[in-house]
């Protein structure tokens, strides 16, 4: 049982260039997040999708994309990556609203 | 949407004493308020959690109180020891258009000394 998988754990890109950070949960949560990380700003939300099929804007939504796959994968994608995206990002999942989100161990991006 | 402060940013203990983190949030509708502890390197796990009709909550050395009057929640951890050294996250749900996600506070960097 690995819970939250996120691939890669570390990535450099140029301005520009575009990726998509992988995630998969197996506890066959309904719900899954992207949350990225910046020093002293805590945790902020850029996606979330509520169960299959739904995905919504959270507080940070601008310069990225998201997709449910299936019920266990929810990918983010950079179309193209500027410097302001440098952060760790975290991909979460929870049964439903109001429950423990479960969190995987983060990528690491930086943008140059 | 929903708005939550944390207080201290950092936090140091001598082992064994006591750590009190506080939070506060801004929306009155908020109903579930979870606590996280993230170790370098690795994501958050809860630890904790409450609900708003619930008062205090304990788990061994950990306890959370909420006052939904004065919109504040606090984390205690007493007989505190070295691994407690870690970040320590709030959050409050935020059920602005239906679905309920979570804001976090900043976080608080808590060092326990040998």
């Amino acid at each position: 049982n690995a819970g939250v998988t996120q691939t890669p754990k570390f990535q450099v890109l140029k301005t520009g260039q575009s990726m998509t950070l992988q995630c998969a949960q197996d506890m066959n949560h309904n719900s899954m997040y992207w949350y990225r990380q910046d020093p002293g700003m805590g945790l902020r939300l850029i996606y979330y999708s509520a169960s299959e099929g739904t995905t919504d804007k959270g507080e940070v939504p601008n310069g990225y994309n998201v997709s449910r796959l299936n019920k266990r994968e929810f990918s983010l994608r950079l179309e193209s990556a500027a410097p302001s995206q440098t952060s760790v990002y975290f991909c979460a999942s929870s049964v439903a609203a109001n429950s423990p989100l479960h969190f995987g161990n983060g990528t690491r991006l930086t943008v140059t | 949407g929903e708005n939550v402060e944390q207080h201290p940013s950092t936090l140091s203990v001598q082992e064994g004493d006591s750590a009190v983190i506080k939070c506060t949030y801004s929306d009155s509708a908020s109903n579930y308020f979870p606590w996280y502890k993230q170790e370098l390197g690795k994501g958050p796990q809860l630890i904790i959690d409450i609900r708003s009709n619930v008062g205090e909550k304990k788990d061994q050395r950990i306890a959370v109180t909420l006052n939904k009057t004065a919109k504040h929640f606090s984390l205690h951890i007493t007989e505190t020891q070295p691994e407690d050294s870690a970040v320590y996250f709030c959050a409050a749900s935020d059920v602005g258009s239906g679905y309920s996600t979570l804001t976090f506070g900043k976080g608080t960097m808590l060092l326990v000394s040998p």
